[in-house]
């Protein structure tokens, strides 16, 4: 059983132009979701993160929604570049019970094209 | 700083043998956890340890063992290996309290 899902294995994106990564949980306890990056050959780096508290985090070109009812986020990113080229995960994690164990999704690899 | 270091990077056994497989976290770092990388399955959480103490386990069988050592460094055996366990396998560390993990290169695991 998934409990963090991202429905969308791949995404093709002009170079400028805003990107769209879309991630869906279903454990209610979640309370803090990340956005990892993966290069080929490399372990994933950390990106952005939110609270359930807050419904949105800005970083630079990097902006991650939160919608909790809909149980559901997204990663912005505005404008896109040919180096953001890589596998995204999204992740989530109880802080209240268990902040060490992080669920990650299946991941969506995103290109950009130039 | 020191990143995450694993080792070996790269590994090939055979069906029933066993594997053991290393990882020395960022200094300082007292929380290490192990993950599964398959394709279409993203990263599978295995297990975390934080100070010698198994604080968390994923959904894996008991062939999958860990464990960590006083210096934080940690290590995880896989007992009776199957095709099935081909895979990427990854250890990331963070600081106490902090979700944010710091992830190594990983071991390529291939069992023939």
């Amino acid at each position: 059983d998934q409990q963090v899902k991202q429905n969308s294995p791949s995404l093709s994106v002009q170079e400028g132009r805003i990107s769209i990564l879309n991630c869906d949980y279903t454990n209610s306890m979640f309370d803090y979701f990340l956005w990892y990056k993966k290069y080929p050959a490399e372990g994933p780096t950390f990106l952005i993160s939110i609270s359930s508290i807050k419904d949105k985090n800005e970083d630079g070109r990097f902006t991650v929604f939160l919608n909790k009812s809909a149980k559901h986020l997204s990663l912005h990113i505005v404008p896109s570049q040919p180096g953001d080229s890589a596998v995204y995960f999204c992740a989530a994690s109880d802080m209240k019970t268990s902040y060490d164990k992080v669920i990650f999704g299946p991941g969506t690899s995103l290109s950009v094209i130039p | 700083k020191a990143g995450v270091t694993q080792t070996p990077r790269y590994l090939i056994k055979t069906r029933g043998q066993q594997v053991t497989l290393s990882c020395s976290p960022i200094s300082g770092h007292r929380s290490v956890s192990w993950y599964q990388q398959t394709p279409g399955q993203g990263l599978q959480f295995l297990f975390e340890y934080f100070s010698e103490t198994q604080r968390n386990k994923g959904n894996f069988p008991g062939r999958f063992s860990g464990r960590q050592f006083s210096n934080s460094r940690s290590e995880m055996n896989v007992s009776t290996l199957e095709l099935g366990d081909s895979a990427l396998y990854l250890c990331a560390s963070s600081l106490v309290g902090r979700n944010e993990q710091f992830f190594g290169p990983g071991t390529r695991l291939t069992v023939l």
